[in-house]
């Protein structure tokens, strides 16, 4: 069974910093995807970025990158020059090619931006 | 695109109701997922529809739940004689077709059984 693992419940940040949070997965599968969600308080969640296991580089999207570590199984997510629209929980998720796309989540890790 | 859309917003009812939840995703995306999330945890998968076809169902989707996607388009989701463990808020998603496995999500029915 696959499983998703976000060691991290909460991490604060001060504005303009930066904060890397955490996330390490099982599978036996070599081809799959891996995510990281945004769930900001009471609004609904939104994709931040997306790997796929294939690719060696490591994706980026604007202040937000990741590193993956495919031996170590490892995929954090790191959050450059924070802003107070960046306070939510983010959820580290994973998909095979061969499970219809259905993600399977960590707990969340709760983000707190202060300024 | 007016993205994923779910109704109610949120629903009380007494245990032992009847309630159903209503998903309208993205009108290209030919699959649609829901989840179910308890408070302080991540979303956890219940079923899945690639068009009108219920492909996937978890081992958490007991007897008591139905979901349906007549036509491939909207969906619904039904508990029949709640429980106050079904007490979450339920997510809907959806995907467009091909190797694409970004999912869009609803806002959510947030379920209280009292």
């Amino acid at each position: 069974a696959q499983t998703v693992t976000q060691s991290q419940p909460e991490m604060s940040v001060q504005e303009a910093e930066t904060v890397t949070l955490s996330c390490t997965y099982d599978t036996s599968e070599s081809d799959y995807y891996l995510f990281w969600y945004k769930q900001p308080p009471s609004r609904q969640m939104i994709l931040v970025i997306r790997q796929e296991a294939y690719k060696q580089q490591n994706a980026t999207e604007n202040r937000f990158s990741v590193n993956f570590q495919k031996a170590a199984k490892s995929f954090s997510l790191k959050i450059s020059d924070s802003q107070l629209g960046d306070a939510a929980m983010y959820f580290c998720a994973y998909t095979t090619t061969d499970s219809w796309g259905k993600l399977q989540f960590g707990a969340g890790t709760q983000v707190v931006v202060t300024p | 695109d007016t993205g994923v859309s779910q109704d109610p917003r949120h629903k009380i009812t007494k245990r032992g109701q009847n309630v159903t939840f209503r998903c309208d995703p993205i009108s290209e995306h030919n699959r649609l997922y829901w989840y179910r999330q308890t408070l302080g945890q991540g979303p956890e998968f219940l079923t899945y529809f690639q068009n009108e076809a219920q492909l996937e169902k978890s081992r958490l989707l007991s007897d008591r739940f139905s979901a349906e996607r007549p036509k491939g388009s909207f969906s619904t989701l039904e508990i029949q004689r709640t429980e106050q463990g079904d007490s979450a808020m339920y997510l809907c998603a959806s995907t467009s077709p091909g190797p694409n496995y970004e999912q869009y999500f609803g806002p959510g029915t947030r379920l209280t059984v009292t």
